[in-house]
């Protein structure tokens, strides 16, 4: 099955700073890569997402960047705010009918004004 | 659009009892609803996937007979924890995916819903 690595688990940051996580995924099937930003006792929000037929997706301060030969995604957070921090999850699908998600472990984002 | 919710938010119940848990979809239909469990400060373990009209699948490991799904509805599932325990303390997190969308796995997820067992 799929197996998806996330780095780093935290990550401090000075506001206005830049912020980048990273994901691995094994299955070169997976095509649909989410990031979600989960809040302290809050459900996961979808803040982007990228689909296998693009390399780069931007949205605002967000952006996301696929490697599909290297099997590795990124999220990158420009200008970060202290509403930035949460924690963040990728995740990797094949986007077939009835395939699930598979999470990374997560990174926990720290903003400091 | 894409709405989720959950309820109820928060439960505390005695182990032994039974807690049910609904997740609905708001604003647009969904045969496949998905539920996680989330132990803190970790990720979310897909424990089982609700399909509308038959029988859900769950993930190695889950107990079918203690954690009841049931999807009467393109719109409603219920995660019913049987015989709880201090152990099935968590977070539960159910996600919808719409069915005008199903070529991609996007995944629309609640609140959540924190249950403590005394």
């Amino acid at each position: 099955g799929e197996n998806v690595e996330q780095h780093p688990s935290t990550l401090s940051v000075q506001e206005g700073d830049s912020a980048v996580i990273k994901c691995t995924y094994s299955d070169s099937a997976s095509n649909y890569f989410p990031w979600y930003k989960q809040e302290l006792g809050k459900g996961p929000q979808l803040i982007i997402d990228i689909r296998s037929n693009v390399g780069e997706k931007k949205d605002q301060r967000i952006a996301v960047t696929l490697n599909k030969t290297a099997k590795h995604f990124s999220l990158h957070i420009t200008e970060t705010q202290p509403e930035d921090s949460a924690v963040y999850f990728c995740a990797a699908s094949k986007g077939n009918a009835g395939n699930m998600l598979t999470f990374g472990g997560g990174t926990r984002l720290m903003v400091k004004p | 659009g894409a709405v989720v919710s959950q309820h109820p938010s928060r439960v505390i119940c005695k182990s032994g009892t039974s807690v049910k848990i609904e997740c609905r979809s708001l604003d647009f239909q969904a045969t496949t609803m998905f539920w996680y469990r989330q132990f803190p400060k970790q990720s979310l373990m897909l424990m089982a996937t609700s399909n509308e009209g038959s029988k859900a699948t769950y993930e190695q490991g889950v107990e079918k007979d203690k954690f009841l799904i049931n999807h009467a509805s393109l719109t409603l599932s219920t995660l019913t924890v049987t015989s709880a325990h201090p152990e099935d303390s968590s977070f539960y997190i159910c996600s919808a995916r719409d069915s005008r969308t199903e070529t991609y796995n996007e995944q629309f997820f609640g609140p959540g819903t924190r249950l403590t067992v005394l």
